[in-house]
C-alpha cells in the first residue's frame, strides 16, 4: 500500500459514456497529479493540483476534466473519449509541488474505451 | 523542454548477472533524479533518488545509481540480479519547472 488509492481498478466505457476516476491519498500531501501511461510511451503528466488549485494543465483535451475538492481527493471526469484514450491512468501525490519532493503513486485505473 | 531517454527498452538477463540501465536527460540546470520500479500488477514505487551530495546513490534491494552531471546521466546498476527483480524500471527527472518527467521505461526480465 502506498497511501494512494485509485478506484476503479478497471473501467470499460463507450465513446458516448461519462465516467469518473477517483483518487484518494491518506498521506497528508498537498500536491496531487494525474498521469497517463500508454504502452511504449513515457508517462505523460496531465494535471497537477497544489493546495487544491490547478497549477499545471499539459495541453490535455477537454474531454478530460479534473476536479480537486480537497487536498485528499482528486477526480478525473471523462466524457466522449476516443479509443486512443485507452491507457493506465495513474494518480500520484507529493508533500509539495516542486523540486526535492518524492511522488507516491496509486495502482492506477486501466481504462479501455470501446 | 525536459526529456528523459531510456535507451534499453527490454533487457533479458539470467540470475546473478550484472545490470546497468541507462538514463539520460536533456536539461542541464538543477535537477533531481529518480528511479521508480513497477513490479507486475503493482504500483510504481521509488527505488532511489538523488537530490544533492554524493552522486553515487544507494537504493533499496541492492540497487544503486550514479549521477554524472557532465554526461546528463543517471544510470541504474545492480551487481547481481534476482528473478524477483523482473519489473519495469522508470527513470524520472524533476527540474526547476517542478514537473516530474519520466522516460519510456525499461522492461527487465530475469530468468532463473
Amino acid at each position: 500500500e502506498t497511501g494512494v488509492t485509485q478506484t476503479p481498478r478497471h473501467l470499460v466505457m463507450g465513446m458516448t459514456n461519462k465516467k469518473s476516476l477517483k483518487c484518494e491519498q491518506h498521506l497528508g500531501h498537498n500536491a496531487m497529479y494525474w498521469y497517463k501511461q500508454s504502452a511504449k510511451k513515457p508517462l505523460e503528466l496531465m494535471f497537477v493540483y497544489s493546495l487544491e488549485e490547478r497549477v499545471e494543465n499539459n495541453s490535455v483535451p477537454s474531454r478530460f476534466s479534473p476536479e480537486c475538492p480537497n487536498s485528499s481527493h482528486l477526480f478525473l471526469h471523462l466524457h466522449t473519449l476516443q479509443p486512443e484514450d485507452s491507457a493506465l491512468y495513474l494518480c500520484a501525490s507529493s508533500q509539495e509541488f516542486g523540486q526535492n519532493t518524492e511522488a507516491f503513486f496509486g495502482q492506477g485505473t486501466r481504462l479501455t474505451v470501446v | 523542454a525536459q526529456s528523459v531517454s531510456q535507451h534499453n527498452h527490454h533487457v533479458i538477463l539470467s540470475e546473478a548477472a550484472s545490470l546497468e540501465l541507462g538514463c539520460n536527460y536533456s536539461y542541464g540546470g538543477t535537477v533531481n533524479l529518480f528511479w521508480y520500479v513497477q513490479y507486475p500488477g503493482q504500483h510504481l514505487q521509488l527505488l532511489l533518488k538523488y537530490f544533492s551530495g554524493d552522486p553515487l546513490v544507494k537504493g533499496i534491494k541492492g540497487f544503486e545509481a550514479e549521477f554524472i552531471k557532465s554526461k546528463f546521466s543517471f544510470n541504474l546498476r545492480k551487481p547481481s540480479v534476482q528473478w524477483s527483480d523482473t519489473a519495469e524500471y522508470f527513470c524520472a527527472v524533476n527540474d526547476d519547472t517542478d514537473k516530474l518527467i519520466f522516460g519510456t521505461g525499461t522492461r527487465l526480465q530475469v530468468f532463473p
